[in-house]
């Protein structure tokens, strides 16, 4: 299976902050990554695919990079409601596998 | 606007077999595959597997001996069941629209439209 290493964990950002969480998959895995928000008792909420594709009504604050092994999830001038639990997941081959999580807190 | 919301038992024991339904409200499940994610306390997302609306299907290895997805398209449903149910299985079981996207070179799948999801326990 293809293992994927969010960094960081846990992350504390202030309102107005740029915060980047980066994805590392254990085998290249081309550009084949989505990235996911969660907030707790919510469902995720799709944020971008194909790696850098902004889904329809995303803020244009987030912002997604990288292809092979390393992807970059940004978030330009963090907003109160971006504080939550961030997963990157990849869709190259079966099983498809999240990450982690990374959850922005607030500092 | 498409909406997905599961249902089943809250409470399963173990051995026995878990059936969970999610309902699409606001648009058919044509075109699209449908799909499962469940997450476990403390644990990450993991992605158990989908069903295209035509019946094909796809699913995490690990638990394809026990994991049966179906589709009824007359009632605007498609199901899980997962039998020899054990702890492991306690988790939050998300279902969720899946979007296979052809860009000219590429299919590109991501997950845009999920249910609430339901919490469900296996314990005696």
């Amino acid at each position: 299976d293809v293992q994927l290493t969010q960094s960081p964990s846990f992350l504390s950002a202030s309102v107005g902050d740029r915060v980047i969480i980066t994805c590392r998959a254990s085998q290249a895995i081309n550009n084949y990554v989505a990235w996911y928000q969660q907030k707790p008792g919510q469902a995720p909420k799709l944020l971008i695919y194909a790696a850098s594709t902004l889904h329809a009504g995303v803020p244009s604050r987030f912002g997604g990079s990288g292809s092979g092994t390393d992807f970059t999830l940004a978030i330009k001038n963090l907003q109160s409601e971006d504080f939550a639990t961030y997963y990157c997941q990849h869709y190259f081959i079966y099983p498809w596998t999240f990450g982690q999580g990374t959850k922005v807190d607030i500092k | 606007q498409v909406h997905l919301q599961e249902s089943g038992p809250g409470l399963v024991k173990p051995s026995e077999t878990l059936s969970l339904s999610c309902t699409v409200s606001g648009g058919s499940l044509s075109r699209y595959y449908w799909t499962w994610v469940r997450r476990p306390p403390g644990k990450e997302l993991e992605w158990l597997g989908y069903i295209f609306y035509s019946g094909g299907t796809n699913y995490d290895p690990s638990l394809r001996s026990r994991l049966t997805i179906s589709i009824d398209t007359s009632k605007n449903q498609f199901s899980l069941t997962l039998t020899s149910l054990t702890a492991a299985d306690t988790a939050v079981y998300y279902c969720a629209r899946l979007h296979g996207l052809w860009n000219g070179s590429q299919t590109h799948y991501f997950m845009d439209v999920w249910g609430k999801g339901t919490t469900v326990t296996v314990s005696s």
